[in-house]
């Protein structure tokens, strides 16, 4: 079964780093755009950034530009969020998603939580 | 571009139909003609999953009683005849422009 599974999420003080990973099977991954989304608690879905499949191009959503970083192995077909300087505002559950303009594999997403 | 759901809840007795509403902020009409707004479903505890995709296509697996209509910069997505299973939380998006952003999501609940 075509598959995404996050990790990495946790608890984190504001200021801090944290990196998330996403780990696909079973799909052509380095042939795929993929991006992330994020949900904050109660809240709607917010685009984080994506990257092409073989990682030349990213784009990023506003709120997280200059913070967050997106990048890729596809050897290990895997996909990470760097996010750095992480508020308090970031707390959210973290998708990644297949990105062919839709998004039509999600994974099951990952909980940060940013606070002291 | 911001979109804009109406109504932000609803609930819907069994059987009935079901309307929401999604307004852009600018035409998602690109210059290939194709309409840039989806419909995704995120059912409760749940990721999103895509129902409808470029204004009005279904895509694999979704039942027929979802449909996708409007134009330029008014979208509406239509449920025939609401079932348990509809219960969740829909969501606009567009990806004419990026950064890809999405409506605030409308709550469904049965009656």
């Amino acid at each position: 079964e075509v598959q995404l599974a996050e990790s990495g999420g946790g608890l984190v003080q504001p200021g801090g780093s944290l990196r998330l990973s996403c780990a696909a099977s079973k799909f052509s991954f380095s042939s795929h755009w993929m991006s992330w989304v994020r949900q904050a608690p109660g809240k709607g879905l917010e685009w984080v950034g994506n990257i092409k499949g073989d990682g030349s191009e990213t784009y990023y959503g506003e709120s997280v530009k200059g913070r967050f970083t997106v990048s890729r192995d596809n050897a290990e077909n895997s996909l990470y969020l760097q996010m750095n300087s992480l508020r308090a505002e970031d707390t959210a559950i973290y998708y990644c998603a297949r990105d062919l303009g839709i998004f039509d594999i999600w994974g099951q997403g990952t909980m940060v939580t940013v606070s002291s | 571009i911001v979109l804009t759901q109406t109504p932000l809840s609803l609930s819907v007795t069994p059987g009935q139909p079901a309307s929401i509403s999604c307004k852009s902020s600018q035409s998602l009409v690109s210059g290939d003609g194709k309409t840039y707004v989806h419909w995704y479903l995120q059912r409760p505890g749940q990721s999103p999953q895509i129902l409808i995709y470029e204004l009005s296509t279904r895509f694999s697996g979704v039942p027929d009683r979802f449909s996708g209509g409007g134009s330029g910069t008014d979208f509406t997505l239509k449920i025939s005849r609401v079932e348990a299973e509809d219960v969740g939380i829909y969501h606009c998006m567009q990806t004419l422009n990026l950064p890809r952003t999405f409506g605030q999501g409308t709550k469904v609940e049965i009656k």
